[in-house]
């Protein structure tokens, strides 16, 4: 089964709102997570790296207070496109590592800006 | 920083047919993951590769990484239409977070029936 779980899998929203998006880890202690971006017929790019408990460490041309990362336990990161706008219609998906050093990856959230 | 490229872009095989795809780095490679996906959904590990010289295979898939660890290929032996999707290597390179992956650009695998 996923150890990393995302949801929403889709979302629709009005342009002008906020759209939060939640990566969980189920069965470890996620200390870091990685989200990414993936438009249509593009490869992925990571947007930022998630530390626990500190702030997270944004990629370069990514707008931090656009997409608010918040990594506030050790099981769940959140991704927050606020103001979201046609152009952010993509698809977002997160990764999860701990201890262990395996690497999990969600299965990712479908954005529609309208 | 560390770049990707994928060859080919796009494949089309017949079922049945073997193909290889590529993915070179321009620096060392100090992890190298092999993922298929379909688009709009998330990414299936195939394999992961960190040895130079090391070979792991998973049913038709082999996966292997050369001795200077700047390249590795994917070969598909007897193709089937399930096969079909788009590959993405991800690289992790040396001195970043464990977990922060490079990804080439994809490579898009139609298998006809």
């Amino acid at each position: 089964g996923a150890v990393v779980s995302q949801h929403p899998s889709r979302v629709i929203c009005k342009s002008g709102t906020s759209v939060k998006i939640e990566c969980r880890s189920l069965d470890f202690q996620a200390t870091t997570m990685f989200w990414y971006r993936q438009f249509p017929k593009q490869s992925l790019m990571l947007m930022a790296t998630s530390n626990e408990g500190s702030k997270a460490t944004y990629e370069q041309g990514v707008e931090k207070d656009k997409f608010l990362i918040n990594h506030a336990s050790l099981t769940l990161s959140t991704l927050t496109v606020t103001s979201a706008h046609p152009e952010d219609s993509s698809f977002y998906i997160c990764s999860a590592t701990g201890a262990n050093e395996k690497l999990f990856f969600g299965s990712g959230t479908q954005l529609s800006v309208l | 920083s560390q770049e990707l490229e994928q060859s080919p872009q796009s494949l089309i095989v017949q079922e049945g047919k073997n193909l290889t795809i590529n993915c070179t780095s321009s620096k060392t490679l100090y992890g190298l993951y092999w993922y298929k996906q379909k688009y709009g959904e998330g990414l299936i590990f195939l394999m992961m590769l960190q040895k130079g010289g090391e070979e792991k295979s998973h049913e038709k898939i082999t996966a292997k990484l050369d001795e200077k660890k700047q390249q590795s290929s994917l070969h598909i032996t007897a193709s089937q239409p399930s096969h079909a999707g788009i590959y993405l290597c991800g690289a992790v390179s040396g001195g970043t977070s464990y977990g922060k992956l490079t990804f080439g650009q994809g490579t898009i695998l139609t298998v006809h029936p």
